[in-house]
């Protein structure tokens, strides 16, 4: 079925080093992705998108990886922050609705 | 500044009460969308409105119901069908179906 899905539920790292996090989706006809944020009680904001046209793309300390042969997408955070602490959902969007992951908890140790 | 707004922030509902949550954009965009997130999950999709007077289900939008009469606003209503209303509502809206969705700060629904 369409889904998707991360391989972590919980991610730990220390302050200053370099956070992956992994999201695998079922559906090769999905052509846009997007990764969002999600502090406690607020909603998603926005980090990073890319469509299935690419295999990688920058932002600002971010950098989603598109691997469509085995359907999966990463995002790197360079150089964690405590305020990146959240929950991080990748989205895959299909005939124009979007399907949520389960999220991972990023935290980020001082 | 622009974005969504939803409102209220807490609802409590009474058995047997329909309740209604506000969202409202100033985006300018065409889509709007409603969401539950129940506790450590993703967000499933409610309904969905790509353009003024229409609105299509979603996965989840038995005892549900909403409104586009306006494109500042799309106003979800939790009706007494709706047996387990308890979570967390969001509200995003984008300028087409396949760009990104900005998100209100939800509503969260709690059964009195």
């Amino acid at each position: 079925g369409e889904s998707v899905g991360l391989h972590l539920p919980t991610l730990s790292v220390q302050e200053g080093d370099n956070s992956i996090i992994n999201c695998a989706y079922s559906n090769s006809a999905s052509d846009y992705f997007i990764w969002y944020k999600q502090e406690s009680g607020k909603g998603p904001q926005f980090i990073i998108d890319i469509r299935s046209n690419m295999d990688k793309r920058q932002g600002q300390r971010v950098t989603v990886l598109l691997n469509k042969t085995v359907k999966h997408l990463s995002l790197q955070i360079a150089a964690t922050q405590p305020g990146d602490s959240a929950v991080y959902f990748c989205a895959e969007n299909m005939g124009g609705k979007l399907i949520f992951g389960q999220g991972t908890e990023l935290s980020v140790k001082p | 500044d622009g974005g969504i707004t939803q409102s209220p922030k807490y609802l409590f509902r009474k058995e047997g009460q329909n309740v209604t949550l506000s969202c409202e954009q100033n985006l300018n965009h065409d889509a709007m969308y409603w969401y539950r997130q129940d506790p450590g999950q993703g967000l499933r999709l409610i309904y969905y409105s790509q353009i003024v007077n229409d609105f299509q289900k979603g996965d989840i939008a038995e005892g549900y119901s909403v409104s586009r009469e306006k494109k500042e606003s799309f106003p979800l209503t939790v009706t007494s069908a709706q047996k387990n209303p308890t979570a967390f509502y969001l509200c995003a809206s984008s300028f087409y179906s396949n760009q990104p969705q900005h998100f209100g700060d939800g509503t969260r629904l709690s059964i009195l």
